[in-house]
């Protein structure tokens, strides 16, 4: 069975700072990994995925992430946290080509200081 | 990607009641999903959504419970039947967009029953 771990239920960073969100995986096959975002009152906006292709992904917004299979990790980064950056983040694997059945991780809580 | 709505995009209902939230893509798609996401939690596949026959159940949903019709493509509805305050939630649909081999969620549907 799949499974996904976000470390971190609530991170806290300041304009202009390095944004890490961290995401840890299981899977007993090559996984494909997504990260997506909440907005308040909204619907999921998928940020990345990784597919296995570059292990190096870039996403909408100026994210990035690092697939990892030696640490299991797919850890999200943003050079320069902006305000609109505030939201829940979302990892989520799926061991299905095309991201059926997607497994989610709890979420992250991104929240930006002036 | 798809553009997918949803209605109603909230509601307020009253226990013991149902209600059918409607899916509705701008273009045709093999994989249509519903999800619940419970209050300050994380996203639970609910069913995947067949076109011309039963809908696949995850663990811990029931078709009484939650029926799913999906006749055609492009449409796909959900009910949540006999609700308590419990099924208050926000439900979710989305599509496998295969060309990018990724998953887009709708809006989401808020529900709180009373």
């Amino acid at each position: 069975a799949q499974s996904v771990t976000q470390l971190g239920s609530h991170v806290s960073v300041s304009e202009g700072a390095l944004v890490l969100l961290r995401c840890n995986y299981s899977s007993s096959v090559p996984p494909y990994l997504f990260w997506y975002v909440q907005y308040p009152n909204q619907g999921l906006q998928l940020l990345l995925k990784y597919t296995s292709a570059a292990t190096l992904v870039k996403g909408i917004n100026g994210f990035e992430a690092e697939f990892k299979k030696s640490e299991t990790s797919f850890h999200l980064t943003k050079p320069s946290a902006h305000m609109s950056d505030a939201a829940e983040y979302f990892c989520a694997v799926s061991d299905f080509q095309g991201a059926q059945k997607l497994v989610f991780g709890q979420g992250t809580r991104l929240t930006i200081n002036p | 990607s798809a553009v997918i709505s949803q209605k109603p995009s909230r509601d307020i209902c009253q226990r013991g009641t149902s209600l059918t939230i409607q899916c509705q893509v701008d273009s045709q798609v093999t994989m249509m999903f519903w999800y619940r996401q419970q209050p300050g939690q994380s996203l639970t596949l609910i069913a995947t959504a067949n076109q011309g026959s039963e809908a696949t159940y995850e663990s811990g949903f029931v078709i009484d419970k939650f029926p799913i019709s999906r006749p055609n493509l492009t449409f796909s509805t959900l009910t949540v039947s006999n609700m308590s305050p419990e099924d208050s939630s926000i439900y979710l649909c989305s599509v496998v967009w295969t060309i990018v081999a990724a998953q887009y969620f709708g809006p989401g549907t808020r529900l709180l029953v009373l």
